[in-house]
């Protein structure tokens, strides 16, 4: 069964580097996703792509935050400045159609010391 | 605004017994909705999905859900539970109003005993 894939699992990185979290959406899919997951809390919308836009954003989505499709199958979720409250899991999503549901990645859980 | 509600923060059920978590939502139409399960250090399962027609809708590892428009829930269920589905389960809403992103739940942290 197709799969989206993330890489790193587990990226530990210093307050203020700059970090890139990595998605490989699955191949068909048109519409691209970010979400994380703070430990111990709900997962959160950041941000959608599809035709190489953004198409919509949260309000969590700030200035520190930018999304890229460098290529025809990587899908990657920049930060810019890290701070210690980005501590969270990502999971990176992709779907077919918008409203079909999503195919989610297994996550990368970013530690920010 | 639109939200989702799981009133429950943690089960615990004996294995072989029945499950039931709850999800409300509040929206003004019929959202599509979904289930999804996160085992420990795990990404998120899709379990089941409703979009329209029949309100009951199977799922795999034998997971079900009811669609109630009256009481704007879709409640999971499994008949009999293993401890394998000692898990985190989440509801998550897509409002059909163009918007993509889904609003999950708080989720429900469910333990089996043996």
């Amino acid at each position: 069964e197709p799969e989206v894939t993330q890489t790193p699992s587990h990226q530990v990185t210093q307050m203020g580097q700059e970090v890139i979290l990595r998605c490989v959406p699955i191949s068909n899919h048109l519409y691209f996703y970010w979400y994380r997951q703070i430990l111990g809390q709900k997962v959160e919308f950041l941000v959608s792509f599809y035709n190489n836009e953004i198409s919509e954003k949260s309000e969590i989505f700030d200035d520190q935050f930018s999304v890229e499709r460098p290529d025809g199958s990587n899908f990657t979720l920049k930060i810019r400045s890290t701070k210690l409250e980005d501590s969270a899991m990502y999971f990176c999503a992709s779907s077919v159609l918008s409203s079909r549901g999503y195919t989610f990645g297994s996550g990368t859980r970013l530690t920010v010391v | 605004a639109q939200s989702v509600t799981q009133p429950d923060i943690h089960i615990t059920v004996s294995e072989g017994a029945s499950l039931e978590l709850r999800c409300n939502y509040s929206y003004g139409a019929t959202p599509y909705l979904f289930w999804y399960v996160q085992s420990p250090g795990q990404g998120l399962q899709l379990l089941l999905k409703y979009f329209s027609g029949d309100t009951l809708v199977q799922g795999i590892k034998g997971f079900e859900a009811e669609f109630k428009r009256s009481q704007s829930s879709f409640n999971l269920r499994k008949p009999s539970v293993h401890w394998s589905d000692a898990a985190e389960y989440f509801c998550a809403v897509l409002m059909d109003t163009g918007r993509r992103a889904l609003t999950f739940g708080s989720g429900t942290r469910l333990q089996v005993q043996p």
